[in-house]
C-alpha cells in the first residue's frame, strides 16, 4: 500500500530565505508526482506535475525534484516571500491512477 | 482548462439530517472525478472516484455515497449524517488517461451538530 509522508510538519522561515520541502513514498511504482499548495479554508491548487519519467519541473521560484528509484521528491523555493505562507502537499498517482497525499507541510513566511 | 465548481461552499447540520453536496465540471469532456475528505489538521482521504457516468467506485466503508448522473456532474450524499461526516470535502477531476493535473474546487466545509 502507497504511504506519502511529508517532513517537516510545519515551518517557519524569515522572508527571503530559500527552503526546501520533503515528500517520501513507499512505493515507485508511480505515474506522476503532483505538488499542491493550499490556502486556509481553501481548495487545493497545483504548482509542480513531474510524470515519472522526469526529473525535475520548474515554476519561477518552485523547483521539484523527483528521484523515484529512492521514493522521494523535494520542492524549493527561491527568496520566499510572505505570500507563499500556506500549506504545501505532495501527492503521487499510483498503479491504479488514485492519487495519494502527504499529510502536507504549512510554511510560514515571516516578514 | 479544467474547472471545478463545488457548492454549498459551506453547510452546517443536524445529526440525521441529510446531505447533498454538488460538484460539475467545466472545460473538460469524460472526466475522471473524485470525492476527497480532509479533517482538521490532516491530509486528504479519497472517498469515492468515478470514470464515466453512472461508474462509482468507493474507497473507505462509511455513512456517504456518490452518484454521476451526467458526465460534468458529481454529487456526494448522505441519508443521515453522522457527527464524524464533519470535515472539509473537495472534488476533483482530471482528464481520462489519469496521467494529468488533478484540479480541485473551492471545497465545502460541513458541519454536523
Amino acid at each position: 500500500k502507497q504511504e506519502v509522508t511529508q517532513i517537516p510538519a510545519a515551518l517557519s522561515v524569515p522572508e527571503g530565505e530559500n527552503l526546501v520541502l520533503n515528500c517520501s513514498f513507499t512505493d515507485s511504482a508511480i505515474y506522476n508526482l503532483q505538488w499542491f499548495r493550499q490556502d486556509p479554508g481553501k481548495g487545493l491548487t497545483s504548482l509542480l506535475l513531474i510524470q515519472s519519467s522526469q526529473r525535475e519541473q520548474t515554476s519561477g521560484r518552485l523547483n521539484a525534484s523527483l528521484d523515484k528509484s529512492s521514493g522521494r521528491s523535494t520542492l524549493y523555493i527561491a527568496a520566499s516571500q510572505p505570500g507563499d505562507s500556506a500549506t504545501y502537499l505532495c501527492a503521487v498517482r499510483d498503479s491504479s491512477y488514485k492519487l495519494i497525499f502527504g499529510s502536507g507541510t504549512r510554511l510560514l513566511v515571516r516578514p | 482548462s479544467q474547472t471545478i465548481h463545488q457548492w454549498p461552499a459551506t453547510l452546517v447540520q443536524p445529526v440525521g439530517s441529510p446531505l447533498s453536496l454538488e460538484c460539475t465540471v467545466e472545460g473538460t469532456s469524460n472526466p475522471n472525478l473524485y470525492w476527497y475528505r480532509q479533517a482538521a489538521g490532516r491530509g486528504l482521504q479519497l472517498l469515492f472516484y468515478s470514470v464515466g457516468i453512472g461508474q462509482i467506485s468507493s474507497e473507505v466503508p462509511q455513512n456517504l455515497s456518490a452518484s454521476r448522473p451526467q458526465d460534468r456532474q458529481f454529487i456526494l450524499s448522505s441519508k443521515k449524517l453522522l457527527l464524524s461526516d464533519s470535515g472539509f470535502y473537495l472534488c476533483a477531476g482530471d482528464r481520462a488517461s489519469g496521467a494529468n493535473v488533478l484540479t480541485f474546487g473551492a471545497g465545502s466545509r460541513l458541519t454536523v451538530l
